[in-house]
């Protein structure tokens, strides 16, 4: 149980596209979903928070024009990387936590490998 | 915000040899400390995780401790062999957000 659906694993696009990564709960409702942005060699960063139905609690130097995140059903968060840069480039994964009691494990998504060119 | 320093940052070990990383967190009110483990290119797996009230728990080869009062919690991999060759994470968390440590690249030697 608590599989955590992301797509596309792989991402190569020129440089100015805009690039949506998916991500859904497949076997329980995500009341909360997390995005992590993972350079090479380096741990993983928050980026932001999604709760359903309401807007995304960015972390301090993420853009929330360049990164938009929708998180319109209890299964499904997006991530739009806008005009995407070469320093977009990176391992993009999301996480979502059921609804249960806080600190529960959150569930990974198999990541988002984006390569700007 | 929460602080999480983890050491070393690589680890070498000789197969069956136990392995240990050690985390020191800053936040007094984190509860929960998971540990993940990562293989090049694919999504962190949970392999223990450890809450407050607890001062020690232990799966199979793997151990967890938890010091409050320093703030600080450690893994243990015990009869290490090659398959435990990957880089494991540390993280707290004092709500439902999760603050990670740098990393430990672990390699284990045949």
């Amino acid at each position: 149980g608590a599989v955590v659906s992301q797509h596309p694993s792989r991402v190569i696009c020129k440089s100015g596209t805009s690039v949506k990564i998916e991500c859904r709960s497949l076997d329980f409702q995500a009341t909360t979903m997390f995005w992590y942005r993972q350079f090479p060699k380096q741990s993983l960063m928050l980026m932001a928070t999604s709760n359903e139905g309401s807007k995304a609690t960015y972390e301090q130097g993420v853009e929330k024009d360049k990164f938009l995140i929708n998180h319109a059903s209890l299964t499904l968060s997006t991530l739009t990387v806008t005009s995407a840069h070469p320093e977009d480039s990176s391992f993009y994964i999301c996480s979502a936590l059921g609804r249960t009691d806080s600190n529960q494990p959150q569930h990974f998504g198999d990541g988002t490998r984006l390569s700007i060119l | 915000g929460e602080n999480v320093e983890q050491h070393p940052s690589t680890l070498s070990v000789q197969e069956g040899d136990s392995a240990v990383i050690k985390c020191t967190y800053s936040d007094s009110a984190s509860n929960y400390f998971p540990w993940y483990k990562q293989e090049l290119g694919k999504r962190p797996q949970l392999i223990i995780d450890i809450r407050s009230n607890v001062g020690e728990k232990k799966d199979q080869r793997i151990a967890v401790t938890l010091n409050k009062t320093a703030k600080h919690f450690s893994l243990h991999i015990t009869e290490t062999q090659p398959e435990d060759s990957a880089v494991y994470f540390c993280a707290a968390s004092d709500d439902y957000k999760l603050s990670f440590g740098a990393g430990t690249t672990v390699t284990v030697r045949a």
